[in-house]
């Protein structure tokens, strides 16, 4: 099975800041990759497919990057509504995957 | 709006069963991939099972193969996940949630608001 390694598992940053959060797969998923987003009591959002790919509707201020092993997610100026648990999954084979997650706290 | 809406979640002793469903409504069903994914109290996503737009492959997390079973109703655009041999650690809140494109490999655009699985005597 391929792991999935997120890091940092929290981060607290202030509205503004720019947060990055990365990925590590336990081998090459080519840009098989997603992240999404999760709010407390709700179902997670698809925010980037594809690595880099911005899913219709979710804000520019999001991006992806990466292709193989290495990925990140970041957000450029942190907005209040970003304050969350943030999850990268590898979409390459199954099992499916996902990271243990990012919380998104304000510092 | 494409919606998912799922149901039959409850409590349930430890080796029983419980039949979930899922809805779809506002997208061509039977092109897409269909996924469970599920989270335990305070803990993060888990894959549970795929099944194909045609319901001719599915793929299962070794945690509950031989104990779940994944189908779909193509005519009643209507997922199901039939859950036996329930144990503790299977307690969590459960998702159906579409594929973003063909196949899998475009993640999960859609998802249901979850239904709570709890497994207690």
């Amino acid at each position: 099975d391929i792991q999935m390694t997120q890091s940092p598992s929290s981060v607290s940053a202030s509205v503004g800041d720019r947060v990055t959060i990365t990925c590590r797969a336990s081998q090459d998923i080519s840009f098989y990759l997603a992240w999404y987003q999760q709010k407390p009591g709700k179902a997670p959002n698809l925010l980037i497919y594809v690595a880099s790919s911005l899913q219709s509707g979710v804000p520019s201020r999001f991006s992806g990057s990466g292709s193989g092993t290495d990925f990140t997610l970041t957000i450029s100026s942190l907005q209040p509504e970003d304050f969350a648990t943030y999850y990268c999954q590898q979409a390459n084979s199954f099992p499916l995957t996902f990271g243990g997650g990012t919380k998104v706290e304000i510092k | 709006e494409v919606q998912l809406l799922e149901s039959g979640g409850g409590l349930v002793q430890p080796g029983g069963s419980l039949r979930l469903s899922c809805a779809a409504s506002r997208f061509t069903f039977t092109s897409y991939a269909m996924s469970w994914v599920r989270q335990a109290p305070g803990k993060g996503l888990e894959w549970v099972s795929t099944i194909s737009g045609s319901g001719g492959r599915t793929d299962y997390a070794e945690s509950v193969k031989g104990r779940f079973t994944i189908s779909r109703d193509n005519s009643k655009n209507t997922l199901y996940l039939q859950m036996n041999s329930l144990r503790a650690e299977d307690m969590a809140v459960y998702y159906c949630a579409k594929a973003a494109g063909s196949g899998t490999y475009h993640g999960m655009d859609v998802w249901g608001q979850g239904t709570s699985v709890t497994v207690s005597s």
